[in-house]
C-alpha cells in the first residue's frame, strides 16, 4: 500500500458544470476525512468518514456539495454547479482511529473553475 | 475565525542553524496539537505532536513547545538542513481528534 490517493491530480471545468473527485484511503484505515485548501491558507475541515458512515460536516459543504463512502473504502466527493470560488485544491486523509499520529494526507486534487 | 494562527508568512535561515516557527491559538479547548510539513505537489506530511498536558516534545531535530498560558506553540528545527525547505502547518483538535484546525502556514527556507 502506498498511502492515499485522489484522482485527478488536476480539473478545470467551467463554472456550472459538476465534478467528481475520488480518494483511496490506506486500505486498513477506518477514517477517512476531506479538506479544501485555498491559496494562502491552510487545509480546512469538509467532512469526516467513520468507515462508510459520514459523521460529520462543516458548513463549509454547502448543499451542492456531496461525499459518500460506501462501504468504507473509497471515498468520492462531488460538486455539483461548480463556482469560482470553488477552485481549491481538495485533500483527503485517512488515519487508523483517531489522528494521534496525524492523519495520511493524499497529494490532493487541484480544482480550477473557470 | 481563524483559531490558528502562523503570523509569519515566511522565514529564511542558515544551514546549520536553528529554526523556530511560531503558532498561535485562541480556542482555549484545544488539547492535541500537531505540526505537518508540505513540499510542493505533495499532501501535507505529519511531523511532530504534542498533548496540551505535556510543555515539550522532542524527536530528533525536532522539538515543539506549548505554553498553554500564553496559547503558543513553537517548533525548533536544530540544526537546519536544505531539506526542511517546506511550508510548515500547524494544526489544533479537541478531543475527539476528528477535525483539525489548521493554521495558514510558514514558508521555511533553509540556506546552503
Amino acid at each position: 500500500d502506498t498511502g492515499v490517493s485522489q484522482d485527478p491530480r488536476h480539473k478545470i471545468t467551467k463554472r456550472g458544470q459538476n465534478v467528481t473527485f475520488r480518494c483511496d484511503p490506506i486500505s486498513e484505515h477506518n477514517r477517512l476525512y476531506w479538506y479544501r485548501q485555498t491559496l494562502g491558507q491552510g487545509p480546512e475541515f469538509l467532512t469526516y468518514f467513520q468507515n462508510e458512515a459520514q459523521l460529520e460536516k462543516s458548513r463549509l459543504l454547502s448543499d451542492r456539495f456531496s461525499a459518500e463512502r460506501p462501504k468504507g473504502s473509497f471515498s468520492t466527493l462531488e460538486i455539483q454547479r461548480t463556482e469560482q470560488g470553488d477552485s481549491a485544491m481538495y485533500l483527503c486523509a485517512s488515519s487508523l482511529g483517531g489522528g494521534l499520529d496525524g492523519y495520511t494526507f493524499g497529494s490532493g486534487t487541484r480544482l480550477t473553475v473557470v | 475565525d481563524q483559531q490558528v494562527k502562523q503570523n509569519s508568512p515566511s522565514l529564511s535561515v542558515q544551514e546549520g542553524r536553528i529554526s523556530i516557527l511560531n503558532c498561535d491559538y485562541t480556542n482555549s479547548m484545544f488539547d492535541y496539537f500537531l505540526w505537518y510539513k508540505k513540499y510542493p505537489a505533495e499532501g501535507p506530511t505529519f511531523l511532530i505532536s504534542i498533548s496540551s498536558i505535556k510543555d515539550k516534545n522532542e524527536d530528533g531535530r525536532f522539538t515543539v513547545f506549548l505554553n498553554k498560558s500564553a496559547k503558543h506553540l513553537s517548533l525548533h528545527i536544530v540544526p537546519s538542513q536544505p531539506g526542511d525547505s517546506a511550508v510548515y502547518f500547524c494544526a489544533a483538535s479537541v478531543d475527539n481528534f476528528n477535525k483539525f484546525y489548521f493554521g495558514s502556514g510558514t514558508k521555511l527556507n533553509v540556506k546552503p
